[in-house]
């Protein structure tokens, strides 16, 4: 079992809808979370960044953690074309390597 | 500014050869990372280096693959000899460890590499 399990989608959605993508894992040391967005033929770039429990919010994005389940969330809300791309959910026990998630892709149509 | 800088962008080789992939971090960061990504497996750590000195190396295949930071500004990562199955993107990313960004870690555009 990987440490870390997303849905590779694809996932595709109307121009305004809410999306909502996930993982779920395995090591309960994990203490930082993170959602980097990956446009294709790019490197990724981190999008949220939460540590320990708890939701945060930037705009039309919210990451939620939620440790006793071993389960976060990314929601996008009113979901744009520009949206679509390939979002990895990354964690870490201490601030050095993070392990990825494979990534969900995404596509909003319009 | 100039962000993580990675060359070649593309290369295909013919399996046998070397590859070395090159990159400079940001300036002023001081932990260096290669990852890999396939389809198949997504993005796996290679190696990270903290302050030009390597961490940790578990994630290297095999003794094919082997990578140095001589300097604070470049690091090599070398296949030696190359397969079809080292067919992948390869990433720098680089992070400075202390400061209010300590986990936000930068990523070059990638090298593609296809071994024929």
């Amino acid at each position: 079992q990987k440490e870390v399990e997303q849905d590779p989608g694809p996932l595709s959605v109307p121009e305004g809808a809410i999306v909502s993508l996930n993982c779920t894992y395995s090591n309960s040391a994990f203490q930082y979370f993170m959602w980097y967005r990956q446009y294709s033929r790019k490197g990724p770039e981190l999008l949220m960044y939460t540590y320990s429990s708890g939701n945060k919010e930037d705009g039309r994005f919210t990451a939620q953690v939620d440790k006793s389940s071993k389960y976060i969330s990314l929601f996008i809300r009113d979901s744009q074309p520009s949206d679509s791309a390939t979002y990895l959910c990354a964690m870490s026990p201490r601030t050095d390597k993070l392990i990825f998630g494979t990534g969900t892709r995404l596509q909003v149509f319009p | 500014d100039a962000g993580v800088i990675q060359s070649p962008r593309h290369e295909v080789t013919e399996m046998g050869q070397e590859v070395t992939l090159r990159c400079k971090p940001i300036s002023g960061h001081n932990s260096l990372f290669w990852y890999r990504q396939t389809m198949m497996r997504g993005l796996e750590l290679l190696i990270y280096f903290n302050n030009n000195v390597p961490i940790d190396d578990s994630g290297m295949p095999e003794d094919r693959f082997s990578a140095k930071m001589p300097n604070a500004s470049f690091s090599t990562l070398k296949i030696q000899p190359s397969e079809p199955r080292d067919s992948a993107v390869y990433f720098c990313a680089s992070r400075q460890l202390q400061g209010g960004s300590g986990n936000t870690i930068y990523f070059g555009e990638g090298s593609w590499l296809t071994v024929v």
